[in-house]
Formats: C-alpha cells, sequence, structure tokens
C-alpha cells in the first residue's frame, strides 16, 4: 500500500513480557520516527532513524525499550519487561522523499499497547 | 524547558462557522510549524507547515498564521462541516532531523 502500516493493530501483553512493534514506512522515505501516545494527549518523540542510523533516541523512556532499522527500510520497536505505564499508543511516521527536503510527516494508525 | 499549549477545552461550534484553534510556545525559536488532525483510532494526518519567514499559509478552507514575536500559530477553518470533527495537533519542529514536538491538541465538534 501506498501508506505507513504498522503491526500488531491491538497488543495485550502482561506484566514483565517482552513485546516488538513492527512498523512499514513510505518506499522511499528515508526518515523514520517512534512516537508514544498516551491517552488525551499528543503524541511524545521516542526516537528516529534516518535510512539505518538512529540518530536520536532521547525520547526513549528507559533502557528497556530498544528500536532498529537494519536495512533503512522496516523499523521494530521492542519493549523488554513490560510495565503498566508503557500502556499506551505507539506511533510510527515516515518522511522526507529520498532527495527532497520535505517536513511533514506520514503516521501509521498506531499500536494499542496494555500492559496488564 | 520548552513547552506548546493549545486550547485545553473542546471547541464547539455550529456549521459554517470559523473555526479558530491556537497554539502557543514558550522556550523555543521553531523553524517550521505543522497543523495535524487525528481522529479517533488513527494517526495523525498533515495538514499545513508554515515557516518561521511566513505570516500565513492557505489551503482550501484552512488557514494558518504565525508569529513569532507573540510565539502563536492560529488555526482556522472557514465555513466548518460536521466532518471537519476531529482532534487538531499543532507541532513544532525539534531542530534535530526533524522530530516534532506536539501540543496536547484540541477537540473540535462542528455541530449541524
Amino acid at each position: 500500500g501506498a501508506g505507513v502500516s504498522q503491526s500488531p493493530r491491538y497488543k495485550v501483553a502482561k506484566r514483565g513480557q517482552d513485546v516488538a512493534l513492527r512498523c512499514d514506512p513510505i518506499s522511499g522515505h528515508v526518515s523514520l520516527f517512534w512516537y508514544q501516545q498516551a491517552l488525551g494527549q499528543g503524541p511524545e518523540f521516542l526516537t528516529y532513524f534516518q535510512n539505518e542510523a538512529q540518530l536520536d533516541k532521547s525520547g526513549l523512556p528507559s533502557d528497556r525499550f530498544f528500536a532498529e532499522r537494519p536495512e533503512g527500510s522496516v523499523s521494530t520497536l521492542k519493549i523488554q519487561r513490560t510495565q503498566q505505564e508503557d500502556s499506551a499508543v505507539y506511533l510510527c511516521a515516515s518522511s522526507r522523499p529520498e532527495g527532497t527536503v520535505r517536513y511533514e510527516q506520514y503516521f501509521g494508525p498506531g499500536t494499542r499497547l496494555t500492559v496488564t | 524547558s520548552q513547552k506548546i499549549e493549545q486550547n485545553s477545552e473542546a471547541l464547539n461550534i455550529q456549521e459554517g462557522k470559523t473555526a479558530t484553534l491556537t497554539c502557543n510556545y514558550t522556550n523555543y525559536s521553531p523553524a517550521y510549524l505543522q497543523w495535524y488532525r487525528q481522529d479517533p483510532g488513527r494517526g495523525p494526518v498533515f495538514l499545513l507547515l508554515i515557516r518561521e519567514n511566513e505570516k500565513e499559509k492557505r489551503k482550501e478552507r484552512l488557514k494558518v498564521t504565525f508569529d513569532t514575536t507573540l510565539k502563536q500559530s492560529l488555526f482556522h477553518i472557514t465555513a466548518s462541516q460536521p466532518a471537519d470533527s476531529a482532534t487538531y495537533l499543532c507541532a513544532l519542529d525539534g531542530n534535530q532531523g526533524g522530530k516534532l514536538i506536539f501540543g496536547q491538541g484540541t477537540e473540535l465538534s462542528v455541530k449541524p
């Protein structure tokens, strides 16, 4: 498809389990972002990739959060030993077609994570 | 620290009227500002981008202003329709590769 896709759309995890969230960005987009959105709030930045390089991970809340984009396309956000405070919607966005400096971001539908 | 504030209360207006949403920021000098629309259960959708050297930008029924002295952006929807009902997010560039800093969003409800 033409848009950003994320899977799974919903994930329920027991506290202490590890989870992996997948993002398929728009083909040819150089930049990829992960955001966390709590209910009733705006998205909060987690981490950013330019191609396969993770250039900014300042928003990751703890060392339990890890993201990768090994081939500069698909990205995975992994959360180890999930805690209840990790419950949120995780949004992926891509931007900047190769050779451009366009900054608008295209978001996927998000993965709603519930930790019980 | 950087702070972005949008109208905290939901905005309810009558169909056909102009909706005006406010975004204020402090401790920051963004190179550009963006507005997104978000419907329940969906990701944000890009609407408009305005740069620091632009005062106003229009797209169909949408208009955005950017006052870097007041540190404020206004987002207008003219001739509003019930289909415009959604949450609208203001976002500033984080000056580091394009990451965005979002406001908390304003929920707009347009009644027929």
